[in-house]
């Protein structure tokens, strides 16, 4: 089975605070991707990774970067944390090739910067 | 841009019933994917349909592709406490490119 493991399940941290969220998955999928959850707005995607070193904006990149500097891990930066970046933060990955692949997703982590 | 909407946004009802969810778009997509999460998870696939038509079964619960694959359903037959949850649905529009995300479905199955 796919494992995406996300490094945090709760964090809490301060207004202006440099916040790094870590994901790893164990497939050697190519594709990555980091989404925000929200009540009423669902899943928005922030970034998504092609492949190593590549990066993509998703929706609501404003306030985020992404590193991948290894194929397995995807780390989302928040430059200078703010209260409405409170969110539930999921990290998911895709294999490249067929159609139809699901995306395998981590169990989130609740973020409330105070 | 393409987009999915899922209906009803909410649905609270009583263990035994039967449901019947939808999600809709005017896109055509190469296959729909339905995931399902439970609170403190993250969701997790339940099924995908391709073909046009296509009616995929999952114990108690039915998954139909709209003949223009734009357009799926999900019926639950005998809803029990344990099908509680948020049901997303997820466009795929061909081979490597990005999962389209509807907003979800809340489902509560009251004892």
């Amino acid at each position: 089975d796919v494992k995406v493991t996300q490094s945090s399940r709760y964090l809490v941290k301060r207004t202006g605070e440099k916040v790094f969220l870590e994901c790893v998955q164990d497939m050697d999928h190519e594709n990555m991707f980091w989404y925000r959850q929200d009540p009423g707005l669902g899943l928005r995607l922030i970034y998504f990774s092609y492949d190593v070193k590549m990066k993509e904006k998703g929706d609501i990149p404003e306030g985020y970067s992404v590193s991948r500097e290894k194929k397995e891990r995807f780390s989302l930066i928040l430059e200078s944390a703010s209260t409405n970046q409170t969110s539930m933060y999921l990290c998911a990955s895709r294999g490249l090739g067929r159609s139809n692949q699901p995306q395998h997703f981590g169990d989130g982590t609740r973020l409330s910067i105070l | 841009t393409q987009l999915l909407e899922q209906s009803p946004q909410f649905l609270s009802i009583q263990e035994g019933e039967n449901l019947t969810v939808y999600c809709n778009s005017s896109s055509v997509f190469s296959s729909l994917q339905w995931y399902r999460q439970e609170p403190g998870e993250g969701p997790v696939l339940l099924v995908t349909v391709v073909t046009g038509g296509e009616v995929k079964k999952l114990k108690r619960l039915t998954f139909q592709f709209g003949d223009a694959r734009k357009d799926s359903s999900l019926h639950i037959t005998a809803a029990q406490p344990g099908d509680t949850g948020l049901y997303l649905c997820a466009g795929d529009g061909g081979a490597n490119s990005k999962l389209t995300f509807g907003k979800g479905i809340t489902l509560s199955v009251r004892p």
